[in-house]
């Protein structure tokens, strides 16, 4: 069984980069996937931010899409997130999950609270 | 555009539940649906808009194509009082607002 697990500073000032790493176990990130990072800011609702195949493509939410970079790691099988130039807004529980290629996700990592601020 | 409806729905162990999900274009059948409870991740329940994900009991039911989709819950128990969300491919993945199921 595929288990997904978040890793990272929980506190980000504004303005830095904010860096996520997803450890992936039971599986490969070599297999035909879709890697996916999910936000949800307090209290809110699912947002999607990105996801990257196993053969490098990528693929941004648009309004994220200068700020976001998704890369694979396959020597330590696990995925990663940057976010650069982050603000309050960006203070959310990052899910990383894997992407069917239906499109939906059926394996979830349990989250990362990551808040921006001084 | 994902939108569902109603954002909350009041309801007694064993009664049915029938959540909405509206996309504003045809998205033929990719439509998932999560339960997510507090402090948990999602958990997907339902894939292709009608077909059941491992281990997910049978009381959960998906339907509609197109345009229009619904999560039906036949009965209610301590366990599903939660979130749902919707979620659609399209060009990029967009999630509804969420349905949350609370003990009337």
């Amino acid at each position: 069984q595929v288990h997904l697990q978040e890793s990272g500073p929980r506190l980000v000032q504004p303005s830095e980069t904010l860096a996520l790493t997803c450890d992936v176990s039971g599986g490969s990130v070599s297999s035909s996937y879709w890697w996916s990072w999910v936000r949800q800011s307090p209290g809110k609702g699912l947002e999607w931010i990105g996801e990257m195949y196993h053969l490098g493509n990528t693929n941004y939410k648009l309004s994220l899409k200068s700020r976001v970079t998704i890369s694979i790691d396959k020597s330590k099988n696990q995925f990663s997130l940057r976010l650069t130039s982050v603000t309050a807004a960006d203070t959310a529980v990052y899910y990383c999950a894997r992407g069917t290629l239906r499109a939906h996700f059926d394996v979830w990592g349990q989250g990362a609270l990551v808040t921006v601020s001084s | 555009v994902l939108t569902q409806s109603p954002a909350t729905l009041s309801l007694s162990p064993g009664e049915r539940a029938t959540l909405s999900c509206r996309a504003s274009r045809n998205v033929t059948d990719y439509l998932a649906w999560y339960q997510q409870r507090p402090g948990q991740p999602p958990r997907l329940l339902i894939y292709d808009a009608s077909i059941r994900a491992t281990g997910v009991p049978a009381r959960f039911s998906g339907g509609g194509s197109g345009t229009d989709f619904t999560l039906t819950i036949s009965g209610l128990e301590p366990d599903d009082y939660a979130s749902y969300f919707c979620q659609q491919r399209g060009n990029w993945r967009t999630f509804g607002q969420g349905t949350r199921v609370e003990v009337k």
